[in-house]
């Protein structure tokens, strides 16, 4: 049974570059949301995915963007990176059940560096 | 919203000895509490979580406990191994639909 798969592992990029970030989730699940993770900090939420739609969104800038597709994954594309996008992103996916709270299994994430 | 604290940043302890950890949480509709084990170069793992319905649970040497009132709850480890050197982080929803707001942190370390 795959859990949830990131890709890449690493990336490196220049200010005011864009990127994309890819995400396959643990099988059976059909939710996808996306953390962003400082270094020595705790991940901050972004933004959900639920039935290829945007449910929730974190403080993130409209600069940061989403999308999943049928088959449930998904992506994360940043635009005009700035040197303080350089973080771990991760990616989580559960089952959704309407309002309860279900277990969120977090993919190893990609590791962005802005140079 | 929902604000977080987690203590103590660092723990070290003996191996063989327990590890408590502590999370205080600010929104009382919150009613549910995941604990997450992250090691370097890892994504963080869900190793325990709790509900509002219950005051505590046990999954062999990992425990955790919940009080509604305080607003507080707390992971236990017992019988520490050096494998459980990691950072452990305690989360709790904002609102409703799994929106998890994440502690800062314990960088936990067992000494042999």
């Amino acid at each position: 049974d795959a859990g949830v798969t990131q890709s890449p592992t690493h990336l490196i990029k220049t200010r005011g570059q864009q990127v994309t970030l890819r995400c396959s989730p643990k099988s059976g699940h059909d939710t996808v949301s996306w953390y962003q993770q400082a270094l020595g900090q705790g991940p901050q939420f972004i933004f959900q995915y639920y039935e290829e739609e945007e449910r929730q969104r974190g403080n993130f800038p409209d600069r940061f963007s989403g999308h999943q597709f049928p088959n449930y994954s998904s992506e994360l594309n940043v635009n005009a990176l700035l040197l303080g996008d350089s973080a771990l992103y991760l990616c989580a996916s559960s089952l959704r059940s309407g309002d309860y709270n279900q277990p969120q299994h977090f993919g190893d994430g990609t590791r962005l560096s802005i140079l | 919203g929902e604000n977080v604290e987690q203590h103590p940043s660092t723990l070290s302890v003996q191996e063989g000895d327990s590890a408590v950890i502590k999370c205080t949480y600010s929104d009382s509709a919150s009613n549910y509490f995941p604990w997450y084990k992250q090691e370097l170069g890892k994504g963080p793992q869900l190793i325990i979580d709790i509900r509002s319905n219950v005051g505590e649970k046990k999954d062999q040497r990992i425990a955790v406990t919940l009080n509604k009132t305080a607003k507080h709850f707390s992971l236990h480890i017992t019988e520490t191994q050096p494998e459980d050197s990691a950072v452990y982080f305690c989360a709790a929803p904002l609102g409703y639909g799994n929106k998890l707001v994440f502690g800062a942190g314990t960088i936990l370390r067992v000494k042999s």
